[in-house]
Parts: C-alpha cells; structure tokens; sequence
C-alpha cells in the first residue's frame, strides 16, 4: 500500500515569505502527485498536480517533483495569511479499479501579519 | 452556489444504530467517491463509484454501503454504528475516473456515542 509522508508538521512563516512544504511518497511508479488545502470545517480543494520529473508553476505556487528520491515539495512565494490552512499531499494511485487518491496527514501552515 | 452538496452537516448517532449520509453533485461528472477523515489520520479512499457502478471497495466492512440512485447522487449507509466510526466523511466527484481532479463537498461530521 502506497505510504505518503508529509514534513513538517506545522510551519509558521512571517506574511510575505516563502512557505516550503515536503511530501514523500513510497512507490516510484505513482502517477500524479496532487496538493490539496483544507481550511478548518471544510472539504479539500485542490491547488495543483504534477505527473512529470521536474517543476510546475501556477501562479504563486511551485511544485518540484523528484521521482528517483520520491520527493515532492510545494512552494508558496509571497505567503498571506488567507493562505493558512492545512496542505495535504496525495498521491494518485489509478489501475483498472479506477482512480483513488492517498493522502498525507498534512502540513498546518500558519502564515503570521 | 455549492456544487457538492452533503447533508446533514452534523451528525450523532447512538452505537448500533443505522444512518445514511447524502451526497448530490452538480457538476456534471460521471464518477464519485466517499473518503473518511478521522482524528489524528490522513484522509482515507473508501470507495469509488463510476456511471453509478461500483469501481473500487477499500473499505473492510460491510457495514458501509453505497447507494446511487442517481448518476449524480452517491449516498453511504451505515449500518450496526461504532464509536469508532466517528469521523468526518466526504463525498468526492471527477470527471471521469481516470486522473482527473477530484473536487470535495463539505463534508459530513458524525459523532457516534
């Protein structure tokens, strides 16, 4: 069964900086790689994937993914505080059953005025 | 306008009782899935339907099952409830069940006494 493992625990960053968020997962042959946020009392809503070696911009998100390490990472340049929420990594296990997602325990992130 | 919409929000229900939790999506898509989040533990795949036929099954009990009586519907019975089911259960669509992106409702909280 796929493990994903997620660091730290909980980050707190000053408004402005960079927040950096790590997910190791344990099966090279994983497809995409997926970052969710989760707000207290709220579902998960997705804020990126990535599926290829290398890196994937979206606005003030970058995720680096490291598939001979099974390491993926999210970055949040220019952190604000509406971005404080949980981050969970998942990884996407898909096969003839179709498609299931496994989740980390996440990363709370706290981003400080 | 909400396009998952799980009811109830909260939940409590007394140890070997039986409930039904909803689940309605709007957005068009073809398949759906139930994932639980229990306290301390990464969100957790339960099933995944897809044209309202069952694809995957990770759950071990048969005390959980879904229902869809529509293609846009996929509700979870719970039958014989334990203590140990308290936790919060979201309802999940895609497009397809291919690696597309899963969008998540609010999700249910049930507390079992």
């Amino acid at each position: 069964q796929e493990k994903v493992q997620q660091s730290p625990e909980s980050l707190i960053v000053p408004e402005g900086a960079m927040s950096s968020l790590n997910c190791t997962f344990s099966n090279s042959a994983s497809q995409s790689i997926w970052w969710y946020q989760q707000h207290p009392g709220k579902g998960p809503e997705a804020l990126i994937s990535i599926f290829s070696n290398g890196n994937k911009k979206e606005g003030r998100l970058t995720v680096y993914l490291n598939r001979a390490s099974l390491h993926v990472s999210l970055h949040i340049r220019d952190s604000q505080p509406s971005d404080s929420a949980v981050y969970l990594c998942a990884v996407s296990n898909y096969g003839s059953s179709g498609n299931k997602l496994i989740f980390g325990i996440g990363t709370l992130l706290s981003v400080k005025p | 306008d909400p396009k998952i919409i799980q009811k109830p929000k909260y939940l409590v229900a007394v140890t070997g009782s039986e409930k039904i939790l909803i689940c309605e999506q709007y957005l068009g898509h073809n398949a759906m899935y139930w994932y639980r989040q229990s306290a301390k533990k990464p969100l957790e795949f339960m099933f995944s339907y897809s044209y309202q036929k069952l694809m995957d099954n990770q759950t071990a009990s048969s005390r959980f099952q879904p229902q869809s009586s529509k293609k846009n519907h996929l509700d979870l019975q719970i039958t014989a409830l334990k203590p140990d089911d308290s936790a919060t259960y979201f309802c999940a669509s895609s497009q397809t069940v291919n690696q597309d992106t899963q969008y998540f409702g609010p999700g249910t909280r049930l507390l079992v006494l």
